[in-house]
């Protein structure tokens, strides 16, 4: 099975500057997905970011990107020029691409990385 | 743009009851996952529905079962309710073939007393 590790509990931030998440996994599939969520005091879940394993190059999203880094099983998201309203909580996922579940396959989640965004 | 809509947003059960949750997916959507999300905790993965039938199943219980509908909506069904079970229950959908993520809806608050 999947795990998906986020070694930092929480990371605090000054407005305006820029801050590395980190996440691990474990898997020995080749070709999956990858994503960071948001989940922000209202409790929604937020689609930050999505990296498809196969794929070189690193998913970016307006100040979100990623560091995908397939040989260490690496996926950090890097947020820039923070803002208030990036605080929340991020969550890493996996999902397999060879699905055992008729291609509807849930997403293994890290324990999150509490982000604190100080004014 | 259209959103997953669940509902209710908040109920309230007492112990040994029986509670029905509902998912309506974003339009054309095929795809629906049920995740639980208790507090301070991550979402855990319970079961998907693709084309009406059972896709993929995570760690539901036996007390709960689902089903999705020939309009594609589904019903979080969870019987002898158990105060562990409070939680955030979060409905998602996708479209099959569109390439990996997922929308969530709001999510509905099940608190057992």
């Amino acid at each position: 099975a999947q795990t998906v590790t986020q070694s930092q509990p929480e990371m605090s931030v000054q407005e305006a500057e820029t801050v590395t998440l980190s996440c691990t996994y474990d898997t020995s599939e080749s070709d999956y997905y990858l994503f960071w969520y948001k989940q922000p005091p209202s409790r929604q879940m937020i689609l930050v970011i999505r990296q498809e394993a196969y794929k070189q190059q690193n998913a970016t999203e307006n100040r979100f990107s990623v560091n995908f880094q397939k040989a260490a099983k690496s996926f950090s998201l890097k947020i820039s020029d923070s803002q208030l309203g990036d605080a929340a909580m991020y969550f890493c996922a996996y999902r397999t691409i060879l699905s055992s579940g008729g291609g509807a396959d849930g997403l293994t989640f890290g324990k999150g990385t509490h982000l604190i965004i100080q004014p | 743009a259209a959103g997953v809509i669940q509902s209710p947003r908040h109920l309230i059960k007492e112990k040994r009851e029986t509670a029905t949750l509902k998912c309506y997916p974003i339009p054309r959507h095929d795809t629906v996952y049920w995740y639980q999300q208790g507090p301070g905790q991550d979402p855990q993965f319970l079961i998907s529905f693709y084309e009406k039938m059972q896709s993929d199943k995570g760690s539901i219980p036996d007390r709960f079962s689902a089903q999705q509908f020939s309009d594609y909506h589904s019903e979080l069904n969870m019987s002898s309710l158990e105060l562990g079970d409070s939680a955030l229950y979060f409905c998602a959908s996708s479209r099959m073939g569109t390439g990996g993520g997922y929308t969530f809806g709001s999510g509905t608050r099940l608190t057992v007393v």
